[in-house]
């Protein structure tokens, strides 16, 4: 069974940093692009970025919202990607869901975890 | 960056009507769109990929057709745990979602 379970998290202030993890199991973890989604407030889901597997290099690519403060990582030992965010501002608050990427689409989604971005 | 923009923005229907929900992108996407359905308090779901392919596990009564910038994504007959928010993806230019289908019980 394919999961994705994210951690990490929680409450910041605004100009901080926090990392998000994204343990995955079930599938060949190396060979899979792992996606960032996030979704403010229950509405509109936003892409963040993604890194791709290794036979692709891990290449990254990030939406230009968060491009130069966010970082995607992968450590294929333990099946889990990182999403690194600096520079945290209060329009970053929301539901952040790793996903998992097959070409056109995202077919299996993590539960999400919350990032509140408030002082 | 590639617009979706999905209509209605809310659909009021009973349980065993049809449903029908569009997608219209603002530069074609060939056939590189995607549908997910997500209820409260959940992840999305992915229902149906390259426009017309059913995910696995996704019940027959849920179809997508359209190509180049209009989609559409049919529900043949609600059942009650249909209601949901629907989006669209596209990925023929980086990602990018619709901005969601409410499917709500009239």
């Amino acid at each position: 069974e394919v999961q994705l379970v994210e951690s990490g998290g929680g409450l910041v202030q605004p100009g901080g940093s926090l990392k998000l993890s994204c343990a995955a199991s079930g599938f060949t973890f190396s060979d899979s692009a792992i996606h960032w989604v996030r979704q403010a407030s229950g509405i509109g889901l936003e892409w963040v970025g993604h890194i791709r597997g290794k036979v692709n290099n891990y290449a990254t690519a990030y939406a230009a919202s968060v491009k130069g403060r966010f970082t995607i990582s992968r450590d294929d030992s333990k099946n889990t990607a990182y999403l690194q965010m600096n520079s945290l501002k209060t329009e970053d608050t929301a539901v952040y869901y790793c996903t998992r990427g097959v070409l056109t689409n995202f077919d299996y989604w993590g539960q999400g975890t919350l990032v509140t971005v408030s002082s | 960056e590639i617009v979706l923009t999905q209509s209605p923005a809310t659909l009021s229907l009973s349980p065993g009507e049809r449903a029908t929900l569009s997608c219209r992108a603002s530069q074609t996407v060939s056939s590189y769109l995607a549908w997910y359905q997500q209820k409260p308090g959940q992840a999305p779901r992915l229902l149906i990929y390259d426009a017309s392919n059913r995910a696995t596990g996704i019940p027959a009564r849920f179809s997508g057709s359209g190509s180049g910038t209009d989609f559409t994504l049919t529900i043949s007959s609600l059942e009650p745990e249909d209601f949901a928010v629907y989006y669209c993806q596209q990925r023929s230019s980086w990602w990018t979602f619709g901005q969601g289908t409410k499917v709500e019980i009239k």
